[in-house]
């Protein structure tokens, strides 16, 4: 069974910073880019991220390139975010969540994770 | 960046019947779009990719067409279960954009 556990939401402060991480299994990972994807209380879904199996290439969408990293460890079948210089509208729900993975023909989403930023 | 246009916000529809919901790209995508289910409180979950391809364990009633720019998820018989917002994305190109959503409601 393919498994995504997110953790290291938190509440922060604006300025500051957070890192999350996914722990996943059940799936060959290191054969897997894999993204992040981040929903606003009641609005849709926000791509964030992207690292390739290898670990590069890398994509960001515009509202973080420069504030986030990604990073992953295949040795840990985990993928990171390094949230910096976080924001008020950075408050969401964060996923990690897989590409089609062949051998179950879906797509695959942690229970995600809650970053709340705020003073 | 890749546009993606939702219509409508919200659907109507009585159990049983038919639901049509679309999805519009602001540039051709070829087949590379999937539609996603959300419920409340729950992440979203993978009905249609390929633009037409049901992934695993999704009912027949659930069916997916379009290419191009302009793209349709079609719910063929409404079931209870099936009130929720649908999301269409396209994974044609970076960044990954994900539709502004349509609520299927009961009438």
């Amino acid at each position: 069974e393919v498994q995504l556990v997110e953790s290291g939401g938190d509440l922060v402060q604006p300025g500051g910073s957070l890192r999350l991480s996914c722990a996943t299994s059940g799936f060959t990972f290191s054969d897997y880019g894999m993204n992040w994807v981040r929903q606003a209380p009641g609005e849709g879904p926000e791509w964030l991220s992207h690292i390739s199996s290898g670990g590069s290439p890398i994509y960001y969408a515009d509202s973080v390139e420069g504030r986030f990293t990604i990073s992953r460890d295949n040795a840990k079948k985990s993928v990171y975010l390094q949230m910096n210089s976080l924001r008020a509208e950075d408050t969401a729900v964060y996923y990690c969540v897989s590409p089609l993975i062949i051998a179950t023909k879906t797509v695959h989403w942690g229970q995600g994770t809650l970053v709340t930023v705020s003073s | 960046e890749i546009v993606m246009t939702q219509s409508p916000a919200t659907l109507s529809v009585s159990p049983g019947e038919r639901a049509t919901l679309s999805c519009r790209a602001s540039q051709s995508i070829g087949n590379t779009l999937a539609w996603y289910q959300q419920k409340p409180g729950q992440a979203p979950s993978l009905l249609i990719y390929g633009a037409s391809t049901r992934a695993t364990g999704i009912p027949a009633r659930f069916s997916g067409s379009g290419s191009g720019t302009e793209f349709t998820l079609t719910i063929s018989s409404l079931q209870s279960e099936d009130f929720a917002v649908y999301y269409c994305q396209q994974y044609n190109d970076w960044p990954r954009t994900f539709g502004r959503g349509t609520k299927v409601e009961i009438k």
